[in-house]
C-alpha cells in the first residue's frame, strides 16, 4: 500500500471556525490532490499540487486554501467552516500526471455543526 | 469540460452472477481511463486502467476495454463473489486532472 496518512481521521467543528486537514506521504510523489466525496457527487477535486509551493484550483475550490511547503505534506485549510463543507475529504498522490494511477489516503470525515 | 457518466445504482446480484457496470465519458483530449473500487470506510484503490484506445485492463477477474468509438469503458466480471460488494468508480485522467463518475454501489448476496 502507498504510504499516505491523513489527520485527523474524524473531526467535528462549529460554523465559522478554521480547520486544517493534513495529508502526509512517504512515496516522494510529485503530485498531491484534495478531493471531497458527497453522496450523489462522486469525488470532486478541490485543489492539487504539482510540486513544492506549486498549487492550482480544482472544480470546487471556493472556501478552501492549500499549502505545500515540503514534498511529503499537503495541507487543506477551511478558513471559516460552513455546514456545506461537511463531507469526507480524501487526499491522493500520483507520481506524474496523465496516465498515472492515483493512490488515496483513508479519508477524513468532517462535520460542521 | 470532461465528464464521466456511469450506471446508476445500487446494483444487487446473487453470487456467481455476471456483472456489467456501464461507463461513458466525454473528453477533449486523449484520456486514460480507470476503474477504482472503494470498500466501506476506506479510500479508493485502483482496480484496473487502460491508457489508449482498444486497450483492455484486467484485474481480479474484472475487465474493461477502452472503446474510443463509443467513448465507453464498461466494467465486467463473469462471476461475482460476496467479497466484491463495494462502490465502483469510473474515472478519466486528461492533462493532469482526473474526473470521477458518481460511483455505483454493488451488493452481492450469497
Amino acid at each position: 500500500d502507498a504510504g499516505i496518512t491523513q489527520s485527523p481521521r474524524h473531526k467535528v467543528t462549529e460554523t465559522g471556525t478554521p480547520v486544517t486537514l493534513r495529508c502526509h506521504q512517504t512515496e516522494n510523489h510529485r503530485y498531491m490532490y484534495w478531493y471531497r466525496q458527497d453522496p450523489g457527487h462522486g469525488l470532486r477535486l478541490i485543489h492539487y499540487s504539482y510540486g513544492v509551493k506549486d498549487t492550482d484550483k480544482g472544480e470546487v475550490s471556493d472556501g478552501y486554501s492549500v499549502s505545500r511547503s515540503k514534498t511529503e505534506d499537503f495541507l487543506l485549510t477551511l478558513e471559516s467552516a460552513t455546514s456545506s463543507q461537511t463531507s469526507v475529504y480524501f487526499c491522493a498522490i500520483s507520481e506524474s500526471a496523465g496516465t498515472d494511477t492515483q493512490y488515496f489516503g483513508p479519508g477524513t470525515r468532517l462535520t460542521v455543526l | 469540460g470532461n465528464s464521466v457518466t456511469q450506471m446508476e445504482g445500487p446494483v444487487t446480484l446473487s453470487e456467481e452472477a455476471f456483472l456489467t457496470i456501464n461507463c461513458t465519458y466525454t473528453a477533449t483530449g486523449y484520456p486514460s481511463l480507470f476503474w477504482y473500487v472503494q470498500y466501506p470506510g476506506e479510500g479508493l484503490q485502483l482496480l484496473l486502467k487502460a491508457t489508449k484506445a482498444d486497450d483492455k485492463g484486467s484485474n481480479k477477474g474484472f475487465e474493461a476495454t477502452y472503446r474510443k468509438e463509443t467513448t465507453s469503458f464498461h466494467l465486467e466480471k463473469g462471476s461475482v463473489q460476496v467479497s466484491d460488494s463495494a462502490v465502483y468508480f469510473c474515472a478519466l485522467s486528461d492533462a493532469g486532472k482526473s474526473t470521477f463518475g458518481d460511483g455505483t454501489t454493488l451488493t452481492v448476496k450469497p
